[in-house]
Formats: C-alpha cells, structure tokens, sequence
C-alpha cells in the first residue's frame, strides 16, 4: 500500500531563517506531488506541483520554491521566512492526470515563523 | 474555468441531527468530485468520490451524489456524531489540461453532544 510522510510535524522558525520541509511517498513510482499551504481557519491554497524528476510548476510567486531531487521526494524550500509563511503545510500525490484519479494528503507540517 | 463553491461554514448541529454541506462545481466535461474531511490538526483524509454522473458516493454514513443537471454534488448524514466535527472540502481535478485539483473553502462542521 502506498504511504505518504512529511517532517518536521511542527517547527518554530525566526523571521529570515531558512526551511526544509520534505515529503516522501512510499509504495508508487512517477507520482504526482503538489505542496499546499493552509492559513489559519482558511482553504486549500497550491504552492507547486510536479509530474516528474525535475519539474516543477510554481502556482504563487513567493519567496518559497521547491524540488523534486528522486522520484517520490519533494522538497518545500526557502531561504528567508517571512512571518506570513506560518501556517500549515500540506504534500499530496496523486497516480496519474486521468479524471477518476484521488489526492492522497500527508500529515502535514505546522509551520510557526516568529 | 473551474471552480468550487461550498456553503459557508461554521455548521453547528446537535447530535444525531441531519447534515447537508452544499458543494456545486463548474467544469468542462464531468470531472471525477470528490469530498475530503480534515480533523483537527490533520491532513486531508478522502471521505467519498463519485466518478460519473448520477453516481453516489459513500462512506461512513455520509453520502453524495453527482448531479450533472443542477452540477452539485451535496453531502449528507442522516445522523452526525460528535466525532464527525471536521471541516469538510469538496473538490473536483482540473479539466483544463494541467495536474491541478480545484479545492472549495471548506466547510467547518462542530457538532455538539
């Protein structure tokens, strides 16, 4: 069966300091992922997804980026956190582009910047 | 393009009480829709889908029905547990041709013993 992990489950940051989330899923090969955020009480909102090795589609132009280095990790990046990143990070995958296809969610990160 | 609308929340019923969360959606074609349920300091669980028109979806006493006329597609519990307090998304996958899934604003469900 397929596994999806996140960590840190939480962090507390200073203003301008670096993060690394990472997301790996376990059990599929050539995933597609997507990083989301989640404001306090708020929706949903996509921050990147990949299809592939290599390839990443930005949705909001931020001072976050993220990677895909292997095929089943993703990685949510930023060289100086802003107090507005706090919030709560979410990485899916999905198996494939086709209609009938699910999201599978991780646990997420609680993401504090102080 | 596509889009999501959910009711706004919060919802608070008594125990045992009916629940209906509206969702209604536009896109091209007939997407797969799907409701997902996140508890309290959780990630996004799938709660039930529906992949073609007229299909009802269920799970854990909550159902949903794919109704291409009015393009809704409403979850309902005959009887909602305290347990179930969660906020509720309905979602649907981009038909424009990119990887994306369009998420409404979520619905926050309290149910009250």
């Amino acid at each position: 069966s397929q596994t999806i992990h996140q960590w840190p489950a939480t962090l507390v940051q200073p203003v301008g300091s670096p993060l690394s989330l990472e997301c790996t899923v376990e059990g599929t090969s050539n995933p597609n992922l997507y990083w989301y955020r989640q404001a306090a009480g708020r929706g949903l909102q996509l921050l990147f997804y990949s299809v592939g090795i290599g390839q990443i589609s930005s949705e909001v132009p931020q001072n976050l980026s993220a990677s895909r280095p292997q095929d089943r990790q993703f990685i949510l990046s930023s060289k100086k956190l802003l107090l507005s990143d706090s919030g709560f990070y979410l990485c899916a995958w999905s198996v494939d582009s086709l209609s009938t296809d699910t999201q599978y969610f991780g646990p997420g990160t609680r993401l504090t910047v102080l | 393009g596509d889009s999501v609308t959910q009711m706004e929340g919060p919802v608070t019923l008594s125990e045992e009480a009916f629940l209906t969360i509206n969702c209604t959606y536009t896109a091209t074609g007939y997407p797969s829709l799907f409701w997902y349920v996140q508890y309290p300091g959780e990630g996004l669980q799938l709660l039930l889908k529906a992949t073609k028109a007229d299909d009802k979806g269920s799970n854990k006493g909550f159902e949903a029905t794919y109704r291409k006329e009015t393009t809704s597609f409403h979850l309902e519990k005959g009887s909602v547990q305290v347990s179930d307090s969660a906020v509720y998304f309905c979602a649907l996958p981009s038909t424009s041709g990119t990887y994306k899934y369009i998420f409404g604003t979520g619905t926050r469900l309290k149910v009250l013993a």
